[in-house]
C-alpha cells in the first residue's frame, strides 16, 4: 500500500449503531487529520493529530471521537450519530503540522446515516 | 474567524478558452494552497505558495499569491476538457495549524 488509505470506502449506518474509520498512511509523516466534506459546504477540518498527540478539535461533537495509536494510524469512532452527519469522510496526512509540503489525502469514506 | 471566498462557484467554458478562478481570505495567513478534486475522488495538491508574488506554473494551469490583497488567482489557459474538475483553495491562519477550504469552484470544460 502506498500513500494515504481508508477503510471502509463506504458505511451505512443507523442512528443507535457505533462505527469507526480507519485511516493509515504510509508516507512516514507526522501529521494526521480528520475533514468533513459534506454537498455544497466547504470542506471542515475536525482534528488534527501532530506525534499522536491532538493538537486541534474544531468544535467537532462528541459523537466523534478519534484515536490516533500511532503516527501511522488515525480512527474515528462513530456512535449515535444523526442524519446530517452523512458526508465524505476525509483523512490527510502532511510530514509537519502546517509544513509546507502540503497535504496527502486518502481516497475517503462515503458514511450515510439513516 | 478566517473565512475564505471562491469565485465563481461553477464554470462552464469551451476547450482553448482562458480564465480565472479568484479566492479571497479574510486574515493574514501563513501560505495558501490550490487542489483539484475529481468527482467521486480525493483532493490532489496542485500548488503551495508561501510569499506575496508567488507564481507557480504546471502545464495549463498557473496560480499567483497577493498577501497584500489576501487574493489568490487560478488561470487557466487553453482549457482543455481534462481540467473538468472542482478546485479548492486552502490557507493556514498565521500562528495556528488550521487548514480553512473555499467553497470549490466547479469547472466543466465543453468540447
Amino acid at each position: 500500500e502506498t500513500g494515504v488509505t481508508q477503510t471502509p470506502r463506504h458505511l451505512v449506518m443507523g442512528m443507535t449503531n457505533k462505527k469507526s474509520l480507519k485511516c493509515e498512511q504510509h508516507l512516514g509523516h507526522n501529521a494526521m487529520y480528520w475533514y468533513k466534506q459534506s454537498a455544497k459546504k466547504p470542506l471542515e477540518l475536525m482534528f488534527v493529530y501532530n506525534f499522536k498527540e491532538q493538537t486541534e478539535n474544531n468544535s467537532v461533537p462528541s459523537r466523534f471521537s478519534p484515536e490516533c495509536p500511532n503516527s501511522s494510524h488515525l480512527f474515528l469512532h462513530l456512535h449515535t450519530l444523526q442524519p446530517e452527519d452523512s458526508a465524505l469522510y476525509l483523512c490527510a496526512s502532511s510530514q509537519d503540522q502546517g509544513d509546507v509540503e502540503t497535504q496527502y489525502f486518502g481516497p475517503g469514506t462515503r458514511l450515510l446515516v439513516l | 474567524e478566517l473565512k475564505v471566498e471562491q469565485n465563481p462557484l461553477f464554470l462552464s467554458m469551451q476547450e482553448g478558452k482562458n480564465y480565472t478562478i479568484y479566492c479571497n481570505y479574510s486574515t493574514t495567513s501563513d501560505r495558501l494552497y490550490w487542489y483539484r478534486q475529481d468527482p467521486g475522488k480525493s483532493l490532489e495538491s496542485l500548488f503551495v505558495l508561501l510569499s506575496n508574488g508567488a507564481v507557480k506554473q504546471e502545464g495549463r494551469l498557473m496560480a499567483s499569491l497577493d498577501t497584500k490583497a489576501r487574493l489568490s488567482t487560478l488561470h487557466i489557459t487553453a482549457a482543455v476538457h481534462d481540467l473538468s474538475a472542482t478546485y479548492f483553495c486552502a490557507v493556514v491562519a498565521s500562528g495556528t495549524y488550521k487548514y480553512i477550504f473555499g467553497t470549490g469552484t466547479r469547472l466543466k470544460v465543453l468540447a
